[in-house]
């Protein structure tokens, strides 16, 4: 079965700091991919990023960065330089591909990133 | 690009009346749209999954009677919430995704959710 482990539940930091979120999964698949998203307060889901399992090139946009280690099967997400607006809650989530009726997401428990001023 | 539309944003309801929640695909054609249900300070919890044309697959525990979806075309399902209870108060997030093998045919996204109220 899969899974999505995101040990973290919550985390605080102070404005400009660098805050790494932590995504550990199980799958037998080998072929699968994996999401980050963000919900802040108003409660919208917004995709960040999707990576697929046979690419293991980290991936950086601006202030965020993406850690893919299929040898711990991690999928660690770095923000670099935090700020206030990054704070809300981030999924972690794993899905099989090409499922003949759509690729169900497992989710993380999800982290609460509170970034203070 | 990919966006998704939801309707009602909120809905506050009395107690055994029926409540609809359209989602909405504004620029790609969705193949298959996700209902899911979210408590407060959890995870999303998928309920249902619905093809354009066909029935929707219901998660185990997820009643089938109780809450109706129906995905007439591909870029709008509905999920009906019918005689409603006030257990039934939640946050309620559709997501829809194009078909395998397309322009981001991978990828699930969301719409702004519908809060619930059943009073």
């Amino acid at each position: 079965a899969q899974k999505v482990t995101q040990a973290q539940t919550e985390i605080s930091v102070v404005e400009k700091e660098d805050v790494t979120l932590d995504c550990v999964y199980e799958t037998r698949d080998t072929t699968y991919y994996l999401f980050w998203y963000k919900q802040p307060p108003s409660g919208e889901l917004v995709f960040l990023i999707r990576r697929n399992s046979f690419d293991e090139q980290n991936e950086i946009s601006g202030r965020y960065s993406w850690n893919f280690q299929k040898s711990t099967s991690s999928f660690n997400f770095t923000i670099t330089a935090s700020q206030v607006v990054d704070s809300a809650v981030y999924f972690c989530a794993l899905s099989e591909v090409y499922m003949e009726y759509g690729n169900k997401l497992v989710f993380g428990a999800g982290t609460i990133l509170r970034v203070k001023s | 690009g990919a966006v998704v539309s939801q309707h009602p944003s909120w809905v506050i309801c009395k107690s055994g009346t029926s409540v609809k929640i359209e989602c909405r695909s504004l620029d790609f054609q969705a193949t298959t749209m996700f209902w899911y249900r979210q408590f407060p300070k959890q995870s999303l919890m998928l309920m249902a999954t619905s093809n354009e044309g066909s029935k929707a697959t219901y998660e185990q525990g997820v009643e089938k009677d109780k809450f109706l979806i129906n995905h007439a075309s591909l870029t709008l399902s509905t999920l009906t919430v019918t005689s409603a209870h006030p257990e039934d108060s939640s946050f309620y997030i559709c997501s829809a995704r194009n078909a395998p093998g397309t322009s981001g045919g991978e990828t699930q996204y969301f719409g702004p959710g519908t809060r619930l109220l059943v009073l």
